[in-house]
């Protein structure tokens, strides 16, 4: 069964910084597209990035320069490494996967919280 | 950005009745391969999105036939049915013709 799981969420405060992690099982991530979601406490959800199978790469305007997508094959995880928090960045942040373009798989999210 | 506006915001069904979400894109979802990039998406109470519908009225795996999805360039809707219990929680509408991918703002399912 495919399954994604998230990690590496907390308390950070405005300015910091905090990696996220991804690990997928059951299917190869370099295989597939990967993408970030979050979802502000009591809102909807924003699309924040995506890296491509073929490595291509593309962020939301409210995260570009800040937050960095990637992935390590050799782990099958992929990351969203967060530079420069702002206290808008707290959320639950899904990894999901897509094929044919739908986001077919979403992990179960894990919460940033940023705040002094 | 292509904006994703969702009607109603909040919808209260009798079980057993039918339900519909209308979706409405900024600019035409249809891409030149002939493919329209727009997606439909529940989040029960608790839980993660899931996938409902994909390219306007295709069903993913394992969803109720009670959900379908129609439309087709810029306006597109979600209906289920007989609304189940089980039903209950906030449908997204989302397009990705083109980035960044933009969600509508959510409609609320609750049971009577």
């Amino acid at each position: 069964e495919v399954q994604l799981v998230e990690s590496g969420g907390g308390l950070v405060q405005p300015g910091g910084s905090l990696r996220l992690s991804c690990a997928a099982s059951e299917f190869t991530v370099s295989s597939y597209y990967m993408t970030w979601v979050r979802q502000a406490p009591g809102k909807g959800l924003e699309w924040v990035s995506i890296i491509y199978s073929g490595g291509t790469i593309y962020y939301a305007d409210s995260v570009k320069g800040r937050f960095t997508i990637s992935r390590d094959n050799s782990k099958n995880t992929v990351y969203l490494q967060m530079n420069s928090l702002r206290v808008e960045d707290t959320a639950v942040y899904y990894c999901a996967r897509v094929a044919n373009w739908a986001i077919g798989y979403w992990g179960q999210g894990t919460l940033v919280t940023v705040s002094s | 950005d292509i904006v994703m506006t969702q009607t109603p915001l909040s919808l209260s069904v009798t079980p057993g009745q039918p339900a519909s979400i209308s979706c409405k894109s900024s600019q035409s979802l249809l891409h030149s391969d002939g493919k329209t990039y727009l997606y439909w998406y529940l989040q029960k109470p608790g839980q993660s999105p899931q996938l409902l519908i994909y390219e306007v009225s295709n069903g993913f795996s394992g969803v109720p036939d009670r959900f379908s999805g129609s439309g087709s360039g810029t306006n597109f809707t979600l209906k289920i049915s007989r609304v189940e219990a089980e039903d209950v929680g906030v449908y997204y509408c989302m397009q990705n013709l083109q980035v960044p991918w933009t969600f509508g703002q959510g409609t609320k399912v609750e049971i009577k």
